[in-house]
């Protein structure tokens, strides 16, 4: 049983067109965090939600804003999008900060 | 800052062979340890983690883990490679308890399994 889903599995944008990402989870933990995976390369942590409370990495661009209406459900948004946002976007969740993480599939982004 | 390096970027080895990956980090106190796996168009799935007690730790499909605090290192084993665990292996670091949480991944490893 699948417990932190993300859809799509692709998705094609243009380039500066609006996108949106989605994470729902399963397991009602408190925490969900958005990593970004180029390729060949380690993820890069975006920012995560404590509860409501967001958090935000220094080095994130402005471009990627997130949303997390409640407790199961998470979104990226990347607002105007570019060549160098194409990118495996990871989606996790933990029951608490410093707990074990549990990842989505991801969603390949590829931006034309 | 925390650190987290994996020496190997690419290791080739034969199904039923050994396999050891290497994971050394960089960080004040002794972090929480991760192995995660990711297959190619995947998401990470978690091998095995270490928060304290037995440093031998097991996983799941046959792997374990050993930290040694003294070589910083967290390096992770299998004694016999099935050509399914071909897939990219990453090593990551999480600081303990009473510290700003950030989950810090190495470079990753690749690994190929040949017939």
């Amino acid at each position: 049983d699948a417990m932190v889903i993300q859809n799509p599995r692709y998705q094609v944008t243009q380039f500066g067109k609006p996108v949106t990402l989605s994470c729902s989870q399963t397991l009602n933990h408190n925490v969900m965090y958005w990593y970004q995976q180029k390729s060949s390369q380690a993820p890069k942590l975006l920012f995560h939600y404590y509860d409501k409370d967001f958090n935000n990495e220094a080095d994130t661009p402005d471009n990627f804003q997130s949303r997390r209406p409640n407790t199961s459900f998470c979104f990226l948004d990347i607002r105007s999008p570019g060549l160098g946002d194409a990118a495996m976007y990871l989606c996790a969740t933990s029951r608490d900060l410093q707990e074990t993480q549990y990842f989505g599939p991801g969603t390949r982004l590829l931006v034309l | 800052a925390q650190s987290v390096t994996q020496p190997d970027i690419h290791i080739t080895v034969s199904e039923g062979a050994s396999l050891e990956l290497r994971c050394n980090y960089s960080y004040g106190a002794t972090p929480y340890l991760f192995w995660y796996v990711q297959s190619p168009g995947q998401g990470l799935q978690l091998l095995l983690k270490y928060f304290s007690g037995d440093t031998l730790v097991q996983g799941i499909k046959g792997f374990e883990a050993e930290f040694k605090r003294s070589q910083s290192s967290f390096n992770l084993r299998k004694p016999s490679v099935h050509w399914s665990d071909a897939a990219e292996y990453f090593c990551a670091v999480d600081p303990p308890r009473g510290t700003a949480s950030k989950l810090t991944f190495g470079t990753g490893t690749r690994l190929q399994v040949t017939l």
